[in-house]
């Protein structure tokens, strides 16, 4: 059984440009959960996201930022007109369902760098 | 408001020793969970070790241990017979169990070096 995986793992994007960050949850996950690491912080949490419906976007910057997690395919995070400030690790978590007792098992992340 | 302090941004121990890493946190709720997370320089993250509000045992798992003082509210994180693979950063986080988002807030994190 695969885990969650994350593609890219490393993009490099000027500023203004749009990135796109995918996210696959493990096999029979329906709930998945994207979270931000700035250089030498812990891991902030940005949006938790059920197929088709966000369920809790309380972390997502109000502007240039959204996240989609579509019946079919891989939950998407897009980041547009990129900023320096952008530049951060991005990952992703699935769990099997929404309880809080539902462990959460991270992708590998991806490397998002501004130039 | 929820939080996780760890208040020490680096760690030294010498393989073989024990260690200690510091956590507290910030709750109204009564019932949440408490997470160990490994981050290696690779950068992915690790699941070490959970403990429940409810839980009377402390955790453990392998050389792993949890120290929770629940009127504290600590969680530390004690690492027995240290290895040098066991050098990379660890977080300490929080899921509350009220509002059923399952969203875990981290702490910043500590950087453990293992001296051979």
């Amino acid at each position: 059984n695969a885990g969650v995986m994350q593609n890219p793992r490393h993009l490099v994007r000027r500023r203004g440009q749009e990135a796109r960050l995918r996210c696959s949850p493990m096999k029979g996950h329906s709930h998945v959960y994207w979270y931000r690491q700035l250089p030498e912080e812990g891991l902030k949490f940005m949006v938790y996201l059920q197929k088709e419906n966000i369920i809790d976007e309380s972390g997502m910057p109000k502007e240039r930022f959204s996240a989609e997690f579509p019946k079919e395919g891989p939950s998407i995070l897009r980041i547009q007109q990129v900023v320096r400030g952008d530049s951060a690790a991005y990952f992703c978590a699935s769990s099997v369902g929404g309880s809080s007792y539902n462990e959460q098992f991270f992708g590998p992340g991806t490397r998002l760098t501004v130039l | 408001a929820q939080k996780i302090t760890q208040t020490q941004p680096g760690m030294f121990v010498q393989e073989k020793e024990a260690v200690t890493l510091d956590c507290t946190y910030d709750t109204s709720d009564q019932s949440y969970g408490l997470f160990w997370y490994k981050q290696p320089s690779s950068g992915e993250m690790i699941f070490l070790i959970y403990q429940g509000s409810y839980d009377e045992q402390n955790a453990t798992e392998g050389r792993y241990s949890l120290n929770f003082q629940k009127a504290r509210k600590s969680a530390n994180l004690v690492i027995s017979a240290s290895q040098l693979g066991d050098s990379a950063m660890y977080f300490c986080a929080m899921r509350e169990f009220s509002g059923n988002t399952g969203k875990l807030i981290f702490g910043q994190g500590t950087t453990l070096q293992v001296k051979p």
